[in-house]
């Protein structure tokens, strides 16, 4: 069964400490790999597609990457306006799933200062 | 610019009111789409539009009843609402249906239905 898992749920640092979200997903024929952002109450903001295994993308202090099984959001010296949830997203397949996403259940980071 | 907008923020209504959500994107997106999202959980789909025309509809109750007026609005009509269904709503637009274009969201409607 095609499914987006997200992990840890939840996750604290204290500002500067870098480390690294999870995204596993098991969807044949991936045709895009989404990592969002959102801040509570509003809607989720568009951070990275990635396309295929060995691709990397970077913004600021977010850098994503992709394998053939998972994803990894890794947060470099992370400040307190990076908390957030973060969320990963799939492309379901073709025919009548076309258009529909598989999201991930989201990770939640709280940045201490 | 990558600007999906909502109005309004938000929205209290009683059971029997009828009020509309109202969307607008000019991006020159082809795919628009209208989410629920309830507390720690993903968005879940609700409607896809794709050139103006109902591409999915999730099985939504009929209290909820979206129109594409044109390409760039996405309109949700409400009428005879539950308390279950205060949420916060999200439109979302992309090129179109296929699996690699990213939807961009808007900042989402707070509904509150007493």
């Amino acid at each position: 069964e095609d499914q987006v898992t997200q992990s840890p749920e939840a996750l604290r640092l204290q500002e500067g400490e870098s480390s690294s979200l999870n995204c596993s997903y098991t969807v044949s024929g991936l045709r895009g790999l989404f990592w969002y952002r959102q801040d509570p109450g509003k809607g989720p903001e568009f951070l990275f597609t990635l396309y295929s295994a060995g691709e990397e993308k970077e913004k600021e202090r977010l850098k994503a990457t992709l394998t053939k099984k998972e994803s990894f959001l890794h947060i470099t010296a992370p400040k307190p306006e990076d908390s957030a949830t973060y969320l990963c997203a799939a492309p379901r397949g073709r025919g009548s799933t076309l258009g529909r996403l598989y999201f991930g259940r989201g990770t939640q980071l709280t940045v201490w200062p | 610019d990558t600007e999906v907008t909502q109005t309004p923020k938000h929205l209290v209504m009683g059971m029997t009111n009828k009020k509309s959500l109202k969307c607008e994107q000019h991006m020159g997106h082809r795919a628009m789409y209208w989410y629920k999202q309830k507390a720690k959980k993903p968005p879940e789909l609700m409607f896809v539009y794709s050139y103006e025309k109902l591409s999915i509809n999730e099985s939504v109750p009929s209290r909820f009843s979206p129109e594409c007026p044109n390409s760039s609005l996405l309109n949700l009509h409400l009428h005879a609402l539950q308390p279950e269904d205060s949420a916060l709503y999200l439109c979302a637009s992309a090129r179109g249906l296929a699996g690699s274009y990213e939807q961009y969201f808007g900042p989402g409607t707070r509904l509150t239905v007493t």
